[in-house]
This record gives structure tokens, C-alpha cells and sequence, in this order.
């Protein structure tokens, strides 16, 4: 079955560390890649997104994430992390031709002041 | 309106009931998806509409769980019979065109429903 694992389940940063959160999934075929993220009290908004071409793709507020074919890996990085980071963070793995978003369980990021 | 709207944004109800979940889609947009999201883990794939019809409803957990979208806009989510475990939070999310044309979703707030 297709699934999305992301390890870190939990992490805790001082403002102005960076940033890698894990994510791989488990599927053979072309893939269209997501982060989500959800702030506080608000609704998934889309981080970036990954369907094509450079694998090294740049989303809002600095964020990137890099799409390594051959490890089945799309990890989010950020070099330095602001108090207004914290929040869940959540890959999303949608199979090309298809309409199913497949998520992973999520990170929980809480940057220290 | 500008985004996905849901409607109870929370809903308390008591074991054996019905009830009934509102999503209204980002204007325009004919695909809408609903996904259920339990305590500690990440949304998990109900239904997905392609206009009026439910192209996919592979992910409803059983047949107390029903959706329909009747006139390609609004949808419900109607629970049949609740049970403790359905308490979680059902996600309503909708994008542009067809869903597997790599298309962003986006999602609305939710609707928190808990079982008692």
C-alpha cells in the first residue's frame, strides 16, 4: 500500500536553527509532491509543491524541499527558523493520474523564542 | 468566497445520532475531496467528487458514512448511527479541475465532531 512516513514526529528548535524535516514515501510510480503546514488554530495551507522539472523546489517564507527520485524522499528544509514557525507540517504524496492525496502523520515544530 | 467553507466548525453530539457535515468549495472549483483526521495523525482520504458525482468513495469507513454533492457546489457529509470512534476532524478540501492533474487542494478549517 502507498504511504508517506515522516520521522520526526516532534522537534524543537532555537529561533535562527535550521531546519530538516524527513519525509519518504512508499511508491514506484511518478509522483506530484506537497507540504502542507498548519499554523495554530488554522487550516492546512499549502507550503509548496513539487510536479516537475528542479527537483529543488521554493516555497513561501523561505522554505525549500528537495526531491531525491532515487531515495523516495522529499524533504523540507528551512536554513533559519523564526518563532513564527511553529506549527504542524505535513507531506502529502499524490500519485500522478490519480486524485488521492496520501498523507504522513506529521511534524510538530515548536521554535523557542 | 475566498476559500474552502465548512460548516459546523464544531459539533457535539451524542452516541446513536445522525449528523450532517457542510462543505461549500472555493468558487468554481469541480473537484472536492473529504479527508478525516484523528488525534495524532494526518488527513486520511474519504471521497472524492468530480462534479456532482462521487468518483471515488473508496476511503468511507462503512455504510453509515454517505456524501453528496447534488448540484456540483455544496456537499454533505452525513454519519449515520455515530460511534465514539468517528470523533475526529473532517477536512473539506476542493481544487480547480480534475484532481489527478496534479492540481493544488485546499482545504478548509474543518469540522471537529466528537461523540459522546
Amino acid at each position: 500500500a502507498q504511504s508517506v512516513s515522516q520521522h520526526n514526529h516532534h522537534v524543537i528548535l532555537s529561533e535562527a536553527a535550521s531546519l530538516e524535516l524527513g519525509c519518504n514515501y512508499s511508491y514506484g510510480g511518478t509522483v506530484n509532491l506537497f507540504w502542507y503546514v498548519q499554523y495554530p488554530g488554522q487550516h492546512l495551507q499549502l507550503l509548496l509543491k513539487y510536479f516537475s522539472g528542479d527537483p529543488l523546489v521554493k516555497g513561501i517564507k523561505g522554505f525549500e524541499a528537495e526531491f531525491i527520485k532515487s531515495k523516495f524522499s522529499f524533504n523540507l528544509r528551512k536554513p533559519s527558523v523564526q518563532w513564527s514557525d511553529t506549527a504542524e507540517y505535513f507531506c502529502a504524496v499524490n500519485p500522478s493520474g490519480t486524485y488521492k492525496y496520501i498523507f504522513g502523520t506529521g511534524t510538530r515544530l515548536k521554535v523557542l523564542a | 468566497g475566498a476559500g474552502v467553507s465548512q460548516t459546523p466548525s464544531n459539533k457535539v453530539t451524542e452516541k446513536g445520532k445522525y449528523v450532517e457535515l457542510r462543505c461549500d468549495p472555493i468558487s468554481g472549483h469541480t473537484a472536492l475531496y473529504w479527508y478525516r483526521q484523528s488525534l495524532g495523525q494526518g488527513p486520511e482520504f474519504l471521497i472524492y467528487f468530480q462534479g456532482t458525482g462521487a468518483a471515488d468513495d473508496s476511503g468511507l469507513p462503512n455504510d453509515r458514512f454517505f456524501a453528496v454533492r447534488p448540484e456540483g457546489s455544496v456537499s454533505t457529509l452525513k454519519i449515520q448511527r455515530t460511534e465514539r470512534g468517528d470523533s475526529a476532524v473532517y477536512l473539506c478540501a476542493s481544487s480547480l479541475t480534475r484532481g489527478d492533474s496534479g492540481n493544488t487542494i485546499y482545504f478548509g478549517e474543518g469540522s471537529w465532531l466528537t461523540v459522546v
